[in-house]
């Protein structure tokens, strides 16, 4: 059983660019987020989709968004590259409802803005 | 959802017993305590989440005191490869609908 698998792992952009990273969540589950962690910081919640919708946004701009497909599967697109962009993304996936659910994590996207 | 607060660093030696304490004084009835661990570079772990009662599975127990204000996260024998960020969430829903809030954890360095 895959788990959450994310690609690419690293990449490297210049400001500016719009970047594109994706997400297939663990099997059998319907809720993707996405979380951005900057060196030394914990991840901070980005948004969440689940039924092809965005149903929770953090403080996040407009320059990020993102999409959820049938199979579930997400993309997370952020546009007008900064500097301050470069960080590790995280998809995490997990059923929307049931009580005591645990979220899991993927690897990540190494994003690098220069 | 409640705030959390944890040391911001540990030291345990190889073998013993790791526990990593987490104050969470206004947590609400339905909110549970969940922690993840984040090693270097790596996306972060699931590691084991409680209600009201202790709970225990094959990585770790969770104690979580009868006024729900704190919780324990222990590690049994701990190896060097527990060194990492751990962190203690609080979440409004058992449920996936709501997204984690990270603070900065406690970095769990084990010594040999």
């Amino acid at each position: 059983d895959a788990g959450v698998t994310q690609s690419p792992t690293h990449l490297i952009k210049t400001r500016g660019q719009q970047v594109t990273l994706r997400c297939s969540p663990k099997s059998g589950h319907d809720t993707v987020s996405w979380y951005q962690q900057a060196l030394g910081q914990g991840p901070q919640f980005i948004f969440q989709y689940y039924e092809e919708e965005e149903r929770q946004r953090g403080n996040f701009p407009d320059r990020f968004s993102g999409h959820q497909f049938p199979n579930y599967s997400s993309e997370l697109n952020v546009n007008a590259l900064l500097l301050g962009d470069s960080a590790l993304y995280l998809c995490a996936s997990s059923f929307q409802t049931s009580s005591g659910n645990t979220i899991y994590f993927g690897e990540g996207s190494w994003l690098t803005v220069v | 959802d409640a705030k959390t607060t944890q040391p911001p660093s540990m030291d345990c030696a190889e073998g013993r017993a790791a526990n990593l304490p987490c104050n969470h004084s206004t947590i609400s009835g339905n909110e549970y305590v969940y922690w993840y661990r984040q090693i270097h570079s790596q996306g972060p772990q699931y590691i084991i989440h409680g209600l009201k009662n202790n709970e225990t599975n094959e990585m770790a127990s969770l104690i979580i005191t009868e006024d729900r204000k704190s919780s324990t996260l222990i590690l049994p024998h701990a190896t060097l490869r527990d060194t990492a960020v751990y962190y203690c969430i609080v979440k409004r829903s058992g449920g996936g609908a709501d997204g984690l809030t990270f603070g900065k954890g406690t970095h769990l360095i084990i010594q040999p």
